[in-house]
This record gives structure tokens, sequence and C-alpha cells, in this order.
């Protein structure tokens, strides 16, 4: 099985809400992202965990808060968000190790903030 | 730092036939992946072939195949008999090898379209 699962597919909030994305994989992957994505554009890394730990915050404003519960689940909480954050965000999976080159996609969420 | 450059921003081509997709990067490294990533209109990206810097052999994957020039830093696409479903954005990546904390860098993509 190698998919990767993202609730919601699709979200609308408001600049006040607080709202989760969540993201889960049962391929016994030990590494997971979070990106960002603009119509027509390439993936923005977010952030990287690696055995549940965060890795790599790639400067990403704190209105963004990711979470990883177990190392099958990865969520990212959102908080007084802004127009501009408006996109598609993506989260993979990977194995971890040296030779650990494949991430595999989840099909996104597709978050506007109003 | 590696960069990767797709320098076409959109090509088409007439179902059945053969469209090469050109990516060329730059590294110092010597251990790394290189990657086509598929992304139809508002689906899911998919990974359609990897390439491994230390082997010589081209990787192919069915009507998918890549021709990896090293020396060059090139490694561009190829998909034969189109078709419709080939339609999407195509993204080349690289990756180095050492585990998570090894980025995946993305090409800016080429939008790929596929006439009936």
């Amino acid at each position: 099985d190698t998919e990767v699962t993202q609730t919601p597919k699709h979200l609308v909030m408001g600049m006040t809400n607080k709202k989760s994305l969540k993201c889960e994989q049962h391929m016994g992957h030990r590494a997971m992202y979070w990106y960002k994505q603009k119509a027509k554009k390439p993936p923005e890394l977010m952030f990287v965990y690696s055995y549940e730990k965060l890795s790599i915050n790639e400067s990403v404003p704190s209105r963004f808060s990711p979470e990883c519960p177990n190392s099958s689940l990865l969520n990212l909480h959102l908080h007084a968000l802004q127009p501009e954050d408006s996109a598609l965000y993506l989260c993979a999976s990977s194995q971890e190790g040296r030779y650990s080159y494949e991430q595999y996609f989840g099909p996104g969420t597709r978050l506007t903030v109003t | 730092a590696q960069t990767v450059t797709q320098s076409q921003p959109e090509m088409s081509v007439q179902e059945a036939e053969t469209v090469t997709l050109s990516c060329t990067y730059d590294t110092s490294e010597s251990d790394y992946y290189l990657f086509w990533y598929k992304q139809p209109p508002s689906r899911q990206m998919i990974l359609v072939i990897r390439q491994e810097a230390y082997k010589q052999q081209n990787a192919t994957e069915n009507r998918f195949s890549v021709n990896f020039q090293k020396a060059a830093k090139s490694f561009s696409l190829k998909i034969s008999d189109s078709q419709l479903g080939d339609a999407a954005m195509y993204f080349c990546a690289y990756r180095s090898a050492g585990g998570a904390n090894s980025k995946l860098t993305f090409g800016k993509g080429i939008t790929l379209s596929v006439r009936p």
C-alpha cells in the first residue's frame, strides 16, 4: 500500500479560525513532510519530521504548527492565517536513512483563507 | 546549493507521438537521486521515474524513460506513445543521499498538453 491520505480535501476558513489538517500513512515510513504549493508552482518545503521529531522548519510563520503524534500521523494546526496562506498543502512520507530517496505524496488539502 | 532548471514552461504533443521534457541540474555532490513527478490538474503528485546517480543505465518505466547525462548534468524525460492521461504538470527533482533531512529540490515544472 503506497498511499498517503489527507483530510479534509478542501477547507475554507476565516482569518480568526483555528483548524487542523491531517495526514496519515501506513507504509512504515519514519519521515514525514509538509509542503505548501501555489498554483502552477513547485511545492515548497515547510516541515520535516524524522522519527516523530521535528528536524526541519523552513522558517515557517508560527501560525502554522506541526505535530506528529505517532509514526503514522502528521497534523498541521492552523491559526490566524492570512489570505496569502491560501494554497494546496501537501503531505509526503518516505523511508528514513541514507537511501530513503523516494517521497510519496498525498492528494493535498486545498485551503482557502477568507 | 543544488539547483534544478526546467527552461520550457509548456509543451504540447500529439496523441501517440513521443515527447521529451528537458531538465538540467547543478550540484557538486557525487551521490544523489533524480526524479520526475507528474501532477495532473487538481490531482495527486505521483512519482513517474527515478534515477540513481551511481547507475549508468538509464531508468525506464513502461512508456517513460530518461536520458541521464551525468557529466552534462542533464536529466530528460521521454514519453513514448503519448496518451491523453499524460497531460499534466511535470516536475524534475533532485535529492542528495542522506536521509529525510536531504531536501527535495524541484524545478519550476513544465505543463504538458496532449492533443487528440
